[in-house]
């Protein structure tokens, strides 16, 4: 069975920075490409960022950019988020997801369980 | 940017009755595009339908998918106590952003 276990959650400042991580397992790690989604407290999902399946390419929702950057090693089957620059707003669960084509059809086939992340004084 | 407006907010039932949650978008969009998912407290969002109709594996056929254009529709035949979630549809589109709707509860009556 596919797992993603993502990782590096916790209780930052506002303006500082936080890493997460996301383990991939059971499948071909390099061959596909990976999202972060994230769910404010009593909100619902948001999309955060894509990378290809080789890094080549990787977009980011508005309300993140220029201050969240997405990264892989393929040889360790890690996902990154590196989050700088923190706001009250980012508190969230912050979920990787596996990005799954099936001809013109594209979804998010296995999701982790979740990372909390709490931006707070 | 696609908008995704789910209806109703919230819906109550009972096992066994019929559900129907509807997922309209601010423009039209294609079948391919549309994806379903639910979602419940504490647990990863699970992948339910794809392209607006296809199950995905493992998914029961009590659950099913439709719709084209700007409106679409997520059924559940029948429904069991597992099925009492947050349902999300989002449009997967050919550029982010991915955009979600804001979901639908579904409680027990």
């Amino acid at each position: 069975q596919v797992q993603l276990v993502e990782s590096g959650g916790g209780v930052v400042q506002p303006g500082r920075s936080l890493k997460l991580s996301c383990a991939a397992s059971r499948f071909t790690f390099s061959n596909y490409g990976i999202h972060w989604v994230r769910q404010a407290p009593g909100k619902g999902l948001e999309w955060v960022a894509l990378i290809w399946f080789d890094g080549s390419n990787k977009y980011y929702a508005d309300s993140v950019k220029d201050r969240f950057t997405v990264s892989r090693d393929n040889s360790k089957n890690t996902i990154y988020l590196q989050m700088n620059s923190l706001r009250a707003e980012d508190t969230a669960v912050y979920y990787c997801a596996r990005d799954l084509w099936v001809g013109e059809s594209m979804s998010f086939d296995y999701w982790g369980q979740g990372t909390l992340v709490t931006v707070s004084s | 940017e696609i908008v995704l407006t789910q209806s109703p907010g919230t819906l109550s039932l009972s096992p066994g009755e019929r559900a129907t949650l509807s997922c309209r978008a601010s423009q039209s969009v294609s079948s391919s595009h549309l994806v379903w998912y639910q979602h419940k407290p504490g647990q990863a969002p699970r992948l339910l339908i794809y392209g607006a109709s296809r199950r995905a594996t493992g998914v029961p056929d009590r659950f099913s998918g439709s719709g084209s254009g700007t409106d679409f529709t997520l059924t559940i035949s029948r429904l069991e106590s597992e099925d009492f979630a947050v349902y999300y549809c989002q449009h997967y589109g050919t550029s982010p952003p991915y955009t979600f709707g804001q979901g639908t509860k579904l409680e027990i009556k």
